[in-house]
């Protein structure tokens, strides 16, 4: 069974860094597109960033570009999202996502259960 | 960047009877070298991730009930349940990824009349 599950989420203040990981199980991590989506409260669903399979191919949204950096490290099955110069509106329950294919390119599945990440002062 | 609009954003239903989603998406997600349309539909239930629907804009992911469907093409989607169960209570979700960024509609409610 494909589990993904999410840490490193909490309070932080506005211009601070977090850095967010998701340990991956159940199939062969580094055959597999990987990417973050995020969800503020009550809100929908937005794409954060995504990454292939061997980190030659790294896509941001913009919101995120230029502050956010994803990467993973597949002799550890896990997944990064380092966040810096964090605003309120970073607010929100962050979902690692596994893609269909090799790039990040493809449809997401599964989701894992998410780390909720609050920007406050 | 691709726009997904959906509609309605909410929608009540009774037991028993069809639910009807659409989604419209500024572009094409056609990819004709493939002639695959790069749609995905989302279940997001209360307090928990979204789940995979269908794929490919009308592939049903493994063990969905079969009152779940998904057709068109091009720009115009539509996601159908057939007879709507109690279960089915959720926010459904289209998701295009033809192009990054990857977008998604933003959400429509479905609740039991």
């Amino acid at each position: 069974e494909v589990q993904l599950v999410e840490s490193g989420g909490g309070l932080v203040q506005p211009g601070r860094s977090l850095r967010l990981s998701c340990a991956a199980s159940g199939f062969i991590f580094d055959d597999f597109a990987m990417h973050w989506v995020r969800q503020a409260p009550g809100k929908g669903l937005e794409w954060v960033a995504g990454i292939s399979w061997h980190s030659e191919t790294i896509v941001y949204g913009h919101s995120v570009k230029g502050r956010f950096t994803i990467s993973r490290d597949n002799a550890k099955n896990s997944l990064y999202l380092q966040m810096n110069s964090l605003r309120d509106e970073d607010t929100a329950l962050y979902y690692c996502v596994k893609d269909s294919g090799a790039t990040p390119t493809g449809y997401f599945d599964p989701w894992g259960q998410g780390t909720l990440v609050t920007v406050s002062s | 960047d691709i726009v997904m609009t959906q509609s309605p954003d909410s929608l009540a239903v009774s037991l028993g009877e069809r639910a009807t989603i659409n989604c419209k998406s500024s572009q094409s997600v056609l990819y004709t070298a493939n002639n695959q349309n790069y749609l995905t539909w989302y279940q997001q239930k209360p307090g928990q991730p979204p789940k995979l629907l269908i794929y490919w804009a009308s592939t049903r992911e493994s063990g969905v009930p079969d009152r779940f469907s998904g057709s068109g093409s091009g720009t115009d989607f539509t996601l159908t349940i057939s007879s709507l169960q109690a279960e089915d209570v959720a926010v459904y979700y289209c998701h295009q990824y033809y192009s990054t960024p990857h977008t998604f509609g933003q959400g429509t409610k479905l609740e039991i009349k």
